[in-house]
């Protein structure tokens, strides 16, 4: 029963274009959304969040986007750099679960020069 | 990943064995997590500690302990290692700062032949 989703293993872009990452969850009691990105070899790095009472969260070139009713969310990166290359996790949680995340499989990124 | 410190970052096993990984945070939060991630797989929470002195379960407990003896540490013990347990290990902190944000350590890979 895998409660959240990342249907995309992987996904490829230019450099400079958009790169859009997607993630479904199944549990109505989640109510925080984080995106994580990890480079081989080293711990998951905190991106960027979003509280289920917001709709959209931006930070400089990476915006998250909920949509409640559908539970899904995406990370947008604009414009793409090569450096961005690395498997994004998305991740849940809510407060009555002391935080406890729930995570999905990841997506691999690869921004081509 | 700066204030969340796992060692050993390597080892090898052998079946039966036992080992201690170690978990040290210098940012004073309270809540401290150990995940696992093996490959496909997204990271599973093993236990998590919410103060200095009380632990709980996460999703995949089995075959492991914990030990939270202050607010700094929080060790992660496997008894009697088996292969299963071959994996890398991602020992997090929480920070209730802007926001609720998780923050990990570099990892610890762990093989158990």
């Amino acid at each position: 029963d895998q409660q959240v989703k990342q249907n995309s293993p992987s996904l490829s872009v230019q450099e400079g274009r958009i790169s859009i990452l997607n993630c479904d969850y199944t549990n109505s009691m989640f109510d925080y959304f984080l995106w994580y990105k990890k480079y081989p070899a080293e711990g998951p790095t905190f991106l960027i969040s979003i509280s289920s009472i917001k709709d959209k969260n931006e930070d400089g070139r990476f915006t998250v986007f909920l949509n409640k009713s559908a539970k899904h969310l995406s990370l947008h990166i604009v414009p793409s750099q090569p450096g961005d290359s690395a498997v994004y996790f998305c991740a849940a949680s809510w407060e009555g679960s002391n935080y406890k995340l729930t995570f999905g499989k990841g997506t691999l990124l690869t921004v081509n020069p | 990943n700066a204030g969340v410190t796992q060692t050993p970052k390597f080892q090898v096993l052998k079946t039966g064995q036992s080992m201690t990984l170690q978990c040290a945070q210098d940012m004073n939060h309270n809540s401290m997590y150990w995940y696992r991630q093996d490959p496909g797989m997204g990271l599973r929470l093993i236990y998590y500690s919410a103060s200095e002195g009380t632990t709980d379960k996460g999703e995949v407990p089995n075959g492991y302990n914990v030990s939270r003896l202050n607010k700094r540490e929080f060790s992660l013990r496997l008894e009697s290692a088996a292969p299963s347990q071959t994996s890398v290990y991602f020992c997090a902190t929480l920070s209730t700062g802007r926001g609720n944000t998780i923050y990990f350590g570099e990892g610890s890979w762990l093989t158990v032949v």
